[in-house]
């Protein structure tokens, strides 16, 4: 069954302007992680964050992450062209080490 | 060098017919995965197998069957293939363990069956 679901589905937005996805899940999860997919390729890996994490920093990227309300965001600051894909959460559920369960994705769309 | 990669590419057949897909990793993981992705791009796990072991097996038709030879490789066989078998597959890798971490994508396979 589906765990994550992303908000929204889909996003269009200015070269330079900030991009903000949402991700809400149903279940408790030891860590949940976001990948990148352009189009016609494989997912890229971009950040995890622990469940016992509330934020986290990679570069333009911050993820955060509210366990009470079940839901994370990942914030793209200052974004390029480049950044347009599909960017996806992805949750590892307690006892399963191996499953990523993976939601269906927000369409960013960066115009120049 | 590419760490995890798919042949072939591309994958046009008609129904009835016997596929395969091959995958490989250079990456020294231990785990590999099988995803599918259907046309609205949402990923579904099909199998992960760990050092040849297989340990996920979600509901998939047996028509569908994993075989990894070694740790760095898993293929994916499909007899029979139908229309509703159209997708990207995708194969993935990841170490093992009680940790965290994250899963190396190969670049996909597009299958079509007419």
């Amino acid at each position: 069954s589906q765990q994550g679901e992303e908000d929204p589905q889909a996003l269009s937005i200015q070269e330079g302007e900030n991009a903000t996805m949402n991700c809400s899940y149903k279940t408790s999860i030891n860590n949940l992680q976001w990948y990148r997919q352009n189009s016609g390729r494989g997912l890229v890996h971009l950040i995890l964050i622990r469940s016992n994490e509330r934020e986290k920093h990679s570069g333009r990227l911050r993820v955060t992450l509210d366990t009470s309300k079940k839901s994370s965001s990942l914030l793209i600051t200052a974004s390029r062209a480049a950044d347009t894909a599909s960017y996806f959460c992805a949750t590892r559920s307690g006892g399963s080490n191996y499953k990523l369960t993976f939601g269906k994705g927000t369409l960013l769309t960066v115009n120049p | 060098d590419t760490a995890v990669s798919q042949t072939p590419k591309y994958l046009v057949t008609q129904m009835g017919n016997d596929k395969s897909i091959k995958c490989e990793q250079n990456l020294g993981h231990d785990t590999m995965y099988w995803y599918k992705q259907d046309s609205k791009k949402f990923l579904k796990i099909m199998f992960s197998y760990n050092n040849k072991e297989l340990i996920i097996n979600e509901t998939v038709p047996n028509r569908f069957s994993p075989k990894s030879p070694d740790k760095a490789h898993l293929n994916l066989h499909i007899n029979s293939l139908e229309l509703g078998d159209s997708a990207v597959y995708f194969c993935a890798s990841s170490q093992t363990g009680w940790g965290y971490y994250e899963q190396y994508f190969g670049p996909g396979t597009r299958l079509t069956v007419t």
